[in-house]
């Protein structure tokens, strides 16, 4: 059972537009949501995070929404550039252990 | 933090051939995993890796296929074994600090 389901699994954003990934997730224990992005040959890297005590958090041109009540979270990227090209992953964590990630969305910014 | 290392970083082997991937860490950690990424796709865990403990494998995986080794608190390998071109895929090594997960760049095996 797919612990977080993600949306789209791909997208196309002109440069000096907004992409927008979301994630759902049942568990009510999470209790950290982190995305992370991932350029081909490379492992996933942490890009931002969110505990679920806030709605927003934003760092630069990233920005997470976060909406306990209705256990789903998405990341805005503002201004996407084609060096934002890659797959971006949404995960939940249940103290900070053990993550489940959601299944993927390969970004692709055009020129 | 955490910077992690993987050895080999891509192979092509055999099928019936067996791989043991190493993974390095800058430093001391309790927890790390091993998962696989097909090519596009998402990353499904494999194992988890506590130093002092027996390997905790996720269904579908078993020890004798994927048998992994944690000598201390940086360094593990995993073993595929017995490889068919089903095993072909990214293997990735991880490790969590609480609430921050890092990866290793991967290795990329082809069983021909």
């Amino acid at each position: 059972q797919q612990q977080v389901k993600q949306s789209p699994q791909s997208l196309i954003v002109q440069k000096g537009g907004i992409s927008i990934i979301n994630c759902a997730y049942e568990n009510t224990a999470f209790d950290y949501f982190p995305w992370y992005q991932q350029f081909p040959g490379k492992g996933p890297a942490l890009l931002i995070a969110i505990r679920p005590d806030v709605s927003e958090k934003k760092e630069g041109r990233f920005t997470i929404s976060f909406n306990k009540s209705a256990k789903q979270f998405s990341l805005h990227i503002m201004d996407s550039q084609p060096g934002d090209s890659a797959t971006y992953f949404c995960a939940a964590s249940k103290s900070g252990n053990q993550f489940y990630f959601g299944t993927g969305t390969s970004l692709t910014v055009i020129p | 933090s955490a910077v992690i290392s993987q050895k080999p970083s891509r192979d092509i082997c055999q099928r019936g051939t067996s791989l043991t991937i190493q993974c390095q860490v800058d430093s001391q950690v309790t927890m790390m995993f091993w998962y696989r990424q097909q090519p596009g796709q998402s990353l499904t865990l494999i194992a988890t890796a506590n130093q002092g403990s027996e390997a905790t494998y996720e269904s579908g995986f078993v020890i004798d296929k994927f048998p992994i080794s944690r000598p201390n608190l940086t360094f593990s390998t995993l073993t595929v074994s017995n490889m068919s071109p089903e095993d072909s895929s990214i293997y990735l090594c991880s490790v969590v600090i609480p609430y921050e997960q890092y990866f290793g760049p991967g290795t990329r095996l082809t069983v021909t």
